[in-house]
């Protein structure tokens, strides 16, 4: 398995730009998350999906995010336009059902608007 | 409510000691607790779990005790080494909020040579 994919590696971007976030999750995982991480204020749940339905958004933190899940192989979070406090790194992962599973992280987008 | 507390870093230790990182947790119901890893540039990796009281989650030469009495679940590690060096995640996963996990604010570990 080759694990939660997540692209780009980096991005850098300037103020007004929209920027794309992409996703794959592990094949079978019934729920995506996305999460952001910043020195300030650590990991923060944005949003998350259960079989590609979005059901709990309350994390986004206002209308430029918007995140997609078309089916159960690919998910979008998308900033329009960014800004330069949303540099962070963005973390999807992926779970199956059950208590007892982990979460599966990605490897992070490291986005930088400047 | 749900909600990890992880004691304050950045934590440094020398080659070989021992290693204690604690986490309370609060929970409505019955949580599993689990340990996530993240070396620098990485995303978090599990690291251990516990899904009921008294269970001890081990991997890697860490463990932890899932105590409901104390509402613990303490990392530990006997002799830690230089590529221990990372940030360390309490979370916990509700029965009630299953689905969602809430993670603890990170503690830092430096070991040194």
């Amino acid at each position: 398995d080759a694990g939660v994919i997540q692209s780009p590696r980096h991005e850098v971007t300037e103020m007004g730009q929209e920027v794309t976030l992409r996703c794959k999750p592990i094949s079978g995982h019934d729920y995506l998350f996305w999460y952001r991480q910043t020195m300030m204020r650590g990991l923060e749940l944005l949003i998350y999906f259960n079989n590609n339905v979005p059901i709990d958004d309350s994390g986004m933190p206002e209308d430029r995010f918007s995140a997609k899940m078309p089916n159960a192989s690919f998910s979008t979070l998308k900033i329009q336009p960014s800004e330069p406090r949303d540099s962070a790194v963005y973390f999807c992962a992926s779970r199956g059902q059950g208590l007892d599973y982990g979460y599966t992280f990605g490897s992070g987008t490291r986005l930088t608007v400047v | 409510g749900n909600s990890v507390t992880q004691m304050e870093g950045p934590v440094t230790l020398s080659e070989e000691a021992f290693l204690t990182i604690n986490c309370t947790y609060t929970a409505t119901g019955y949580p599993s607790l689990f340990w996530y890893v993240q070396y620098p540039g990485e995303g978090l990796q599990l690291l251990l779990k516990a899904t009921k009281a008294d269970d001890k989650g081990s991997n890697k030469g860490f463990e932890a005790t899932y105590r409901k009495e104390t509402t613990s679940f303490h990392l530990e590690k006997g002799s830690v080494q230089v590529s221990d060096s990372a940030v360390y995640f309490c979370a916990l996963s509700d029965q009630w909020t299953g689905n969602q996990f809430y993670f603890g604010t990170g503690t830092s570990l430096t070991v040194i040579p």
